[in-house]
């Protein structure tokens, strides 16, 4: 079966650090840009960056709100994609979804999200 | 970055009803828009993409159109498993961006 799964989320303090894994399985996860959005409780939907996949130019991209805080990586022979998140501010709370990007046309695919909470 | 301006907010209507919801990019994004379906605790559901090419799997009911800043997705006879908020995103450029969402409730 195709799907994505999202596993790290919890309860974190502000400051602190915290990594979320998105887990391919059923197709060719090394072909594919990985894609991460977030939604805050009760808000609409925010683009948090992505990386690429087997493919020349800039690996990554972030959203002003995380660049520089924020890192996604990814290991292919595992099939999973990271988002390493620093120095988290309340505002970080959020669902965090991955979603499979390029050659893949506009998010079709989506795991089924995991919850950080950042609060003292 | 390129804003999503989505309408209405919020919207009731029956059973039945058709219904259409707006989506305005302050800049051209040529076909580059897709609308998604979420319902509560669920991951958004892509309903269409390149603005009007239906999911596979998606009832006929659902359509898209428009192109360059303005798009609309119409329901043409709602049914009671599409009450659900919807938003609209373009991906032509980066960031991608979202519309604030519909809520779709049952008058």
């Amino acid at each position: 079966e195709v799907q994505l799964v999202e596993s790290g989320g919890g309860l974190v303090q502000p400051g602190r650090s915290l990594r979320l894994s998105c887990t391919a399985s059923g197709f060719t996860f090394g072909d594919y840009t990985v894609t991460w959005f977030r939604q805050a409780p009760g808000k609409g939907l925010e683009w948090v960056g992505l990386i690429r996949g087997k493919t020349s130019g800039e690996p990554t991209e972030y959203a002003a709100s995380v660049k520089g805080r924020f890192t996604i990586s990814r290991d292919d022979s595992k099939s999973i994609a990271y988002l390493q998140m620093n120095s988290l501010k309340t505002e970080d709370t959020a669902v965090y979804y991955c979603t499979r990007d390029f050659p893949a046309v506009a998010y079709e695919l989506w795991g089924q999200g995991t919850l950080v909470t950042v609060s003292a | 970055d390129i804003q999503m301006t989505q309408s209405p907010s919020s919207l009731s209507a029956s059973v039945g009803d058709r219904v259409t919801i707006t989506c305005r990019a302050s800049q051209g994004i040529s076909n580059d828009l897709a609308w998604f379906q979420q319902k509560p605790g669920k991951a958004p559901k892509r309903l269409i993409y390149a603005a009007s090419s239906v999911q596979s799997g998606v009832p006929s009911r659902f359509s898209g159109s428009g192109s360059g800043t303005e798009f609309t997705l119409t329901i043409s006879s709602l049914q009671p498993e599409d009450f659900a908020t919807f938003y609209c995103l373009q991906y032509n450029s980066y960031p991608r961006t979202f519309g604030q969402g519909t809520k779709l409730e049952i008058k």
